[in-house]
């Protein structure tokens, strides 16, 4: 079975750095793009970038770019997302899934079940 | 990048209503569309890919139509489970999968 397994909830303060991961199993884990995806309170879905955990290349959204760090460790199955210096604005929930490609597209058919970020002084 | 705009942003519908979801791309996107429901404290689960197929077990009530420019969703007779939040997503730029801004589907 194909699983997604986020790391838990953090609370944080602005300006403290942070890492959360995204464990997968079930697969190959090294054949298959992760992305992750940031849901605002309230808000829609918002796509920030992918890796390819084979070679660790990424791709970033013009919006994130510069904002966070997408790394995997394929020893481990664990892709991540990271930040160096939190802001307010980083509470979300952040989701991570898996890239599926066939002729004619891309889609997230598997989703980590989230991590919520909360950022307050 | 390429916008993804959905319409209604929300609508109220009664079980056994058959409703429709249109999404449409700024630019021509082929058929590089998914949609997605999500339910709240839920992610996002996948329903419809390459414009209109559909995702082994996803009931076929749900089915996606278009291409290029101009996409819809369409649940034929809707059922108490299927209120959620409704998304599509453009994977023809590889530089941003943009999503749309979402449908919420409500119960009249």
């Amino acid at each position: 079975e194909v699983q997604l397994v986020q790391s838990g909830a953090e609370v944080k303060k602005p300006g403290d750095s942070l890492k959360i991961s995204c464990k997968g199993s079930g697969y190959n884990f090294t054949s298959y793009w992760i992305g992750w995806v940031r849901q605002m309170p309230g808000k829609g879905l918002e796509w920030m970038g992918v890796i390819y955990p084979g070679d660790s290349e990424s791709r970033y959204s013009p919006s994130f770019q510069g904002q966070v760090t997408i790394s995997a460790d394929k020893s481990i199955s664990t892709a991540y997302l990271q930040w160096s210096s939190l802001k307010a604005s980083d509470t979300a929930m952040y989701y991570c899934a898996r890239r599926h490609m066939v002729r004619g597209g891309a889609f997230y058919d598997y989703w980590g079940q989230g991590t919520l970020v909360t950022v307050s002084s | 990048d390429i916008q993804m705009t959905q319409s209604p942003s929300s609508l109220s519908a009664s079980v056994g209503d058959r409703v429709t979801i249109t999404c449409r791309a700024s630019q021509s996107i082929s058929n590089y569309l998914s949609w997605y429901q999500q339910k709240p404290g839920k992610a996002p689960k996948l329903l419809i890919y390459t414009a209109s197929s559909l995702q082994s077990g996803v009931p076929p009530r749900f089915s996606g139509s278009g291409s290029g420019t101009d996409f819809t969703l369409t649940i034929s007779s809707l059922q108490p489970e299927d209120f959620a939040t409704y998304y599509c997503q453009q994977s023809y730029s590889t530089l941003s999968f943009t999503f749309g801004g979402g449908t919420k589907v409500e119960i009249k």
